[in-house]
């Protein structure tokens, strides 16, 4: 089975640059998450959704931090513009409801902002 | 006050040595979960081991058991016989039921990287 599938796997961009990030969650999987890793803070959690809709965005960092789920097989984090502190590795991650809390990671995309 | 406290930056152990690594939460909810992630430096995050609140035995997977100490509120991961292969940065994390019984959101602690040497 497929797991959770993320892209780009690395981005490298200029500040002041529009960045979208993608991810596939598994399956038939009821909520999708997305993370936001760096040395100083952990892992973070930005936003949560749950059948394609936002349920938790408490952890989006500012206005230029949006995320999307059109539908249960795509969404997308975009950041605009994007500013070197954002410089970060960006994890998609999905799971159950079924089975709350266990979820599973994506490989994660390395985002390096200029 | 962190709700998650991971002691330990970095551990060694031997190949083929059991390892515990600490974990301990915080919370006023009397349902929870706990969770073990391992991050190799590959990147991606694997999900291990899971211990509910009301969950009377310790959970074991493969060579993975979780020490459920609920008055101490602790739950450290124990890995049996080490392999090289273990090697990775570890995550304790806590999921709450929340005022609704309905989140699903995950804690994470700050980690430990753990070096299994031959």
């Amino acid at each position: 089975d497929a797991g959770v599938i993320q892209s780009p796997r690395h981005e490298v961009t200029e500040m002041g640059q529009e960045v979208t990030l993608r991810c596939k969650p598994i399956s038939g999987h009821d909520y999708l998450f997305w993370y936001r890793q760096t040395m100083m803070r952990g892992l973070e959690l930005l936003i949560y959704f749950n059948n394609n809709v936002p349920i938790d965005d408490s952890g989006m960092p500012e206005d230029r931090f949006s995320a999307k789920m059109p539908n249960a097989s795509f969404s997308t984090l975009k950041i605009q513009p994007s500013e070197p502190r954002d410089s970060a590795v960006y994890f998609c991650a999905s799971s159950l409801v079924a089975l709350p809390g266990t979820q599973y990671f994506g490989p994660g995309t390395r985002l390096t902002v200029l | 006050a962190q709700k998650i406290t991971q002691t330990q930056p970095g551990m060694f152990v031997q190949e083929k040595e059991a390892v515990t690594l600490d974990c301990t939460y915080d919370t006023s909810d009397q349902s929870y979960g706990l969770f073990w992630y391992k991050q190799p430096s590959s990147g991606e995050m694997i999900f291990l081991i899971y211990q509910g609140s009301y969950d009377e035995q310790n959970a074991t997977e493969g060579r993975y058991s979780l020490n459920f100490q609920k008055a101490r509120k602790s739950a450290n991961l124990v890995i049996s016989a080490s392999q090289l292969g273990d090697s990775a940065m570890y995550f304790c994390a806590m999921r709450e039921a929340g005022g609704g019984g309905s989140n699903y959101k995950l804690t994470f602690g700050k980690g430990t990287l753990l070096t299994v040497n031959p």
